[in-house]
């Protein structure tokens, strides 16, 4: 069965310092990882998704990297902004299913 | 762009009333999933649909029910809500078949049993 891990569970940091979210999943044989964001109290929106033959996806301030075979992800926000305030969940495809971590949830203090 | 809607953004229900939250998505997508998202656990799948009238099970669906009479419709059931069924639930859809298959969410509908 699949376990994904996201650390830390919270995060604050000043607006403009760059944040790095952490994911770690157990069974390496998956699709594709999905960052989502989730502001409070809404559904998810799909930031970046990266296929397991890729390392890296970027997308504006955004950047995410895949280590398939030690089972890790890495989302990079630069810059930060107050805006980016949110909780970031990371999703592992395997067949049909999505695993999901607890998300991190992030604070960007103006 | 994909649009998943859920009936209720908000519901208080009585212990052992029968519950259905109901999810309809727009771009006839083929598969539909129903999640629970609780502090500190996550999304964890009830339910999944791959087509109309098809349905499996997913990693916690003790206590609830599904139904899919239309491709665009996926209602998920409580036939006897209980207050440990208290939670947020996510719909979501996809269109199945590529590497880079994503999920579209719906909003959500925060459930308060009492």
């Amino acid at each position: 069965k699949q376990e994904v891990t996201q650390i830390p569970a919270a995060l604050s940091v000043p607006e403009g310092e760059n944040l790095v979210l952490n994911c770690s999943f157990t069974d390496s044989a998956i699709y594709n990882l999905q960052w989502f964001r989730q502001d409070p109290g809404k559904g998810l929106t799909s930031l970046l998704l990266i296929q397991s033959s890729q390392r890296e996806q970027t997308s504006g301030r955004l950047n995410a990297s895949l280590d398939k075979s030690s089972g890790r992800s890495t989302l990079y926000i630069a810059a930060s902004q107050p805006g980016d305030s949110a909780t970031y969940l990371c999703a592992v495809r395997n067949d049909y299913k999505l695993s999901f971590g607890a998300g991190t949830t992030v604070t960007v203090r103006a | 762009d994909v649009k998943v809607t859920q009936s209720s953004r908000y519901l208080v229900k009585r212990t052992g009333e029968k519950v259905f939250l109901e999810c309809v998505q727009d771009m006839d997508h083929e598969n539909m999933f129903w999640y629970r998202q609780d502090p500190g656990l996550g999304l964890r799948l009830i339910y999944f649909s791959y087509d109309v009238k098809m349905k499996e099970k997913g990693d916690i669906p003790e206590g609830y029910s599904v139904s899919r009479e239309k491709k665009e419709r996926f209602s998920l059931i409580l036939e006897s809500a209980s207050t440990n069924q208290t939670s947020m639930y996510l719909c979501a859809s996809s269109l199945p078949g590529t590497a880079r298959e994503t999920q579209y969410f719906g909003p959500g509908t925060r459930l308060l049993v009492l």
